[in-house]
């Protein structure tokens, strides 16, 4: 079965960096695109980033650009977050989520990791 | 950037009764919406894409509609187990993403 599992949360000051990964398994990783979403404590969904199947193109929101990147290692089957520059308002749980249709042009999301919490506090 | 607008943001229902939940786009985006739900302390689950083609699994309870820059998400018999958080979320501008802000259906 499908499995995203996401760690590398935790708490650092404003202005550090961390790196979130998402261990992915059940499923060829090398086909699909894959996304981080954040939910800030008791807020909606935010898109974060997205990175094309191969590696080939990758696309962020406003909010993170020019701080955060995403990466994956097809050969390790594992989706990454540099966070870099972290704000306040950076805080959140942040989920892996796997786009529905392989190689597709559409994203939407039918399978998501359990999330891991950033906290961002001196 | 396309934005997802919900309404309303919350609801009180009961079981059995016809929930319905709105969701508006800022510009037209062609049936390309998803609906998400999400229980406290846990990740989302998609129930539906293309705006009206139910993901395998989900119950036919669940059902939506809508066209251009309007879309609903319809529960026709509300369960016990659907007390939730619902979001929209639109992908015709993808990789670009936006959901909406979120519908909580509590208990009346």
């Amino acid at each position: 079965q499908v499995q995203l599992v996401e760690s590398g949360g935790g708490v650092v000051q404003p202005g550090g960096s961390l790196r979130l990964s998402c261990a992915a398994s059940g499923f060829t990783f090398s086909s699909y695109g894959m996304h981080w979403v954040r939910q800030a404590p008791g807020k909606g969904l935010e898109w974060v980033a997205f990175i094309r199947y191969d590696g080939s193109n990758k696309y962020y929101a406003d909010s993170v650009k020019g701080r955060f990147t995403i990466s994956r290692d097809n050969s390790k089957n594992t989706l990454y977050l540099q966070m870099n520059s972290l704000r306040a308002e950076d805080t959140a749980v942040y989920y892996c989520a796997k786009d529905r249709v392989d190689r597709g042009y559409d994203s939407y999301f039918d399978y998501w990791g359990q999330g891991t919490l950033v906290t961002v506090s001196s | 950037d396309i934005q997802m607008t919900q309404s309303p943001s919350s609801l009180s229902a009961s079981v059995g009764d016809r929930v319905t939940i709105t969701c508006r786009a800022s510009q037209g985006i062609s049936n390309s919406l998803a609906w998400y739900q999400q229980k406290p302390g846990k990740a989302p689950k998609l129930l539906l894409y293309a705006a009206s083609r139910l993901e395998s699994g989900v119950p036919s309870r669940f059902s939506g509609s809508g066209s251009g820059t309007d879309y609903t998400l319809t529960i026709s018999s509300l369960q016990p187990e659907d007390f939730a958080t619902y979001y929209c979320q639109q992908y015709y501008s993808t990789p670009l993403l936006t959901f909406g802000g979120g519908t909580k259906v509590e208990i009346k």
